[in-house]
């Protein structure tokens, strides 16, 4: 079974800070992606950062980089220079694409605060 | 570019009453879904649909729930004789390949 597992329920940093989210994962396929959504406080969802499995280098979009470690199937972010904007639910997704099912598979959350 | 979007915002209704939801996809992606999410957790998946077919249906999905995507475009989710366990968010989301992109949601509350 494909799982996705988050194990900080919730964490808070200064602002300005840098702040690593954790994220494991399992599952049999070769070919998959894995996502980090964002869903600030009721607003909606927003990707963050995607990476492929296939690739070795780990994706960055602006203040945002993952550390992939496929062996481990650990999917971790790091957010730098946190932002009070940063604040929000932060949800790590696996996708298997191929075949008839692309549904998400989500951890269950990190709540992350920004403190001023 | 205009994301997803969803009608209407909220919806509040009295257990037993029918609710329909509705979802316009970003143009031109053919992929479309329904995830509900309730307070504090991850979405849970509904079903997906690749142009207008129905192609995966998740088991939490009763008989009291069904979706359609009559021409690939739009999609509606209705809930018949709602129960208070079906207060939520119910979210939809669209892709053209494999990035998902989620509407601002739907949130419905049973009284």
């Amino acid at each position: 079974a494909q799982t996705v597992t988050q194990s900080q329920p919730e964490m808070s940093v200064q602002e300005a800070e840098t702040v690593t989210l954790s994220c494991t994962y399992d599952t049999s396929e070769s070919n998959y992606y894995l996502f980090w959504y964002k869903q600030p406080p009721s607003r909606q969802m927003i990707l963050v950062i995607r990476q492929e499995a296939y690739k070795q280098q780990n994706a960055t979009e602006n203040r945002f980089s993952v550390n992939f470690q496929k062996a481990a199937k650990s999917f971790s972010l790091k957010i730098s220079d946190s932002q009070l904007g940063d604040t929000a639910m932060y949800f790590c997704a696996l996708l298997h694409p191929g075949g008839s099912n692309y549904q998400l598979i989500w951890g269950a959350g990190t709540k992350l605060i920004i403190k001023p | 570019d205009t994301g997803v979007s969803q009608d209407p915002r909220h919806k509040i209704t009295k257990r037993g009453q029918n609710v329909t939801f509705r979802c316009d996809p970003i143009s031109e992606h053919n992929r479309l879904y329904w995830y509900r999410q309730t307070l504090g957790q991850g979405p849970e998946f509904l079903t997906y649909f690749q142009n207008e077919a129905q192609l995966e249906k998740s088991r939490l999905l009763s008989d009291r729930f069904s979706a359609e995507r009559p021409k690939g475009s739009f999609s509606t989710l209705e809930i018949q004789r709602t129960e208070q366990g079906d207060s939520a968010m119910y979210l939809c989301a669209s892709s053209r390949v494999n990035e998902q992109f989620f509407g601002p949601g739907t949130r419905l509350t049973v009284l």
